[in-house]
């Protein structure tokens, strides 16, 4: 079956600009979480979702939104760009509660110049 | 507070040498707990998760809730085992909802 996709694969923006990330999660998974990964923070959870609705939010500021679709599918959105949200972000999709483990996709490379 | 720390950064090792990957972690509750590993270019992948104590490409890993910890172990190493290791936690939804706490990593090369 098809795995966790991410679109796209790389981004380059610039400072002050917003940007929008897809996940496509397994089909049949309806949980799907962001992280952001960095070389100095490592992998930080940013929200997910369930069933179009968040369930939980890390400790991000209000820039960092998202949202799921009947479908499954979520996007991430982040406004007013800053340097240090340069980065790549992960989504993972479950079954329900995650303890059969999370799938991750390739992640989306954003980078803010 | 939740928190997964993984004392090494790097481990360095020769090809047929034990391996042992240490994770630490801090939960007042019954945590759920997996190792992910990322070899290079490749996306994170589930390696073990402690609720099904299965053995995957040859490396096991037991919670210890004494000394709260799930270290993940492999009796002989092989070249392809070269990767990025990460520990991740997952607490009581119901209290911390739906989420992942991960270690820093340690980065296993195997040397021949």
């Amino acid at each position: 079956k098809a795995g966790v996709t991410q679109t796209p694969r790389y981004l380059i923006k610039t400072r002050g600009q917003q940007v929008t990330l897809s996940c496509s999660p397994i089909s049949g998974h309806r949980s799907v979480s962001w992280y952001q990964q960095t070389p100095g923070q490592g992998l930080q959870f940013l929200f997910e979702y369930f069933s179009e609705t968040q369930r939980n939010k890390g400790n991000f500021p209000g820039r960092f939104s998202g949202r799921q679709f009947s479908n499954s599918r979520s996007e991430m959105n982040v406004s007013t760009l800053e340097l240090g949200d340069s980065a790549l972000y992960l989504c993972a999709s479950s079954f329900r509660q995650g303890e059969d483990g999370y799938t991750f996709g390739s992640g989306t490379r954003l980078t803010v110049v | 507070a939740q928190r997964v720390t993984q004392p090494e950064k790097l481990l360095s090792v020769f090809k047929g040498a034990p391996v042992e990957l240490k994770c630490n972690y801090s939960y007042s509750g019954s945590p759920e707990l997996f190792w992910y590993v990322q070899y290079s270019r490749q996306r994170l992948q589930l390696l073990l998760r402690h609720i099904s104590r299965e053995s995957i490409k040859g490396f096991t890993a037991d919670l210890n809730k004494g000394e709260t910890s799930f270290h993940l172990k492999k009796p002989f190493a092989q070249e392809e085992d070269s990767a990025m290791y990460y520990c991740a936690l997952s607490g009581s939804p119901m209290e911390y909802g739906n989420k992942l706490v991960f270690g820093a990593g340690t980065i296993l090369r195997v040397k021949s």
